[in-house]
């Protein structure tokens, strides 16, 4: 079955920590894409990957960054987290395209 | 910029009614639409996919149209059991066809109640 796997279902951090989420996909997608979900406001695209070591940024960028060193591998950095920060964070691949997009299990993150 | 709207945003039915639900999108110039269904507290669950070349999709007792003129899909549940009860988002894929990104709505949240 393919997956797309983030590393944590839960995380809790201190404000002003660094904060890694990691996404590992196993079925070769190009486009890898990190998305943070809160009531009302919807789905919003934070950053998104076309190949490794390629980066855009989407909607919401300030405060993160993000890296691809592999292509099965995305990771989203939160450089100094804050309690703004706290969300739901999903992880999607997709090939290019037309394909659909296979999300992740997603991760809640929780700043204090 | 391609806004993509669900109405209603919740919707409670009894067990074995057939329901539909609507998603409209402004910019007719899509490459697919995708239907997802999330439960509480979980990721997303794609469910249909629907190329923009095509008019519909189905999956058991789903169906999913498209239709691009009209900037209209609407997802079809027959017979509807307590387990559908969850979020139900669409979502476009808009902009290159190699980097596009999907556009979300805010979903329809539905309660099949026993």
């Amino acid at each position: 079955d393919v997956k797309v796997t983030q590393s944590s279902r839960y995380l809790v951090k201190r404000t002003g920590e660094k904060v890694f989420l990691e996404c590992v996909q196993d079925m070769d997608h190009e486009n890898m894409f990190w998305y943070r979900q809160d009531p009302g406001l919807g789905l919003r695209l934070i950053y998104f990957s076309y190949d490794v070591k390629m980066k855009e940024k989407g909607d919401i960028p300030e405060g993160y960054s993000v890296s691809r060193e592999k292509k099965e591998r995305f990771s989203l950095i939160l450089e100094s987290a804050s309690t703004n920060q706290t969300s739901m964070y999903l992880c999607a691949s997709s090939f290019p395209g037309w394909g659909g997009y296979t999300f992740g299990s997603g991760t809640r993150l929780t700043v204090v | 910029k391609q806004e993509v709207t669900q109405i209603p945003a919740a919707l409670s039915v009894p067990e074995g009614e057939n329901l539909v639900l609507n998603c409209s999108f402004t910019d007719s110039a899509i490459y697919n639409l995708q239907w997802f269904r999330q439960d509480p507290g979980k990721g997303l669950t794609s469910l249909l996919l629907i190329q923009s070349s095509q008019r519909e999709q189905t999956s058991g007792r789903l169906n999913a149209s498209l239709d691009k003129s009209s900037g209209r899909s609407t997802l079809y549940i027959a017979a509807s059991q307590p387990g559908d009860s969850a979020t139900y988002l669409c979502a476009a894929l808009g902009g290159s066809s190699n980097t596009g990104k999907l556009i979300f709505g805010q979903g329809t949240t539905l309660q099949v109640k026993p």
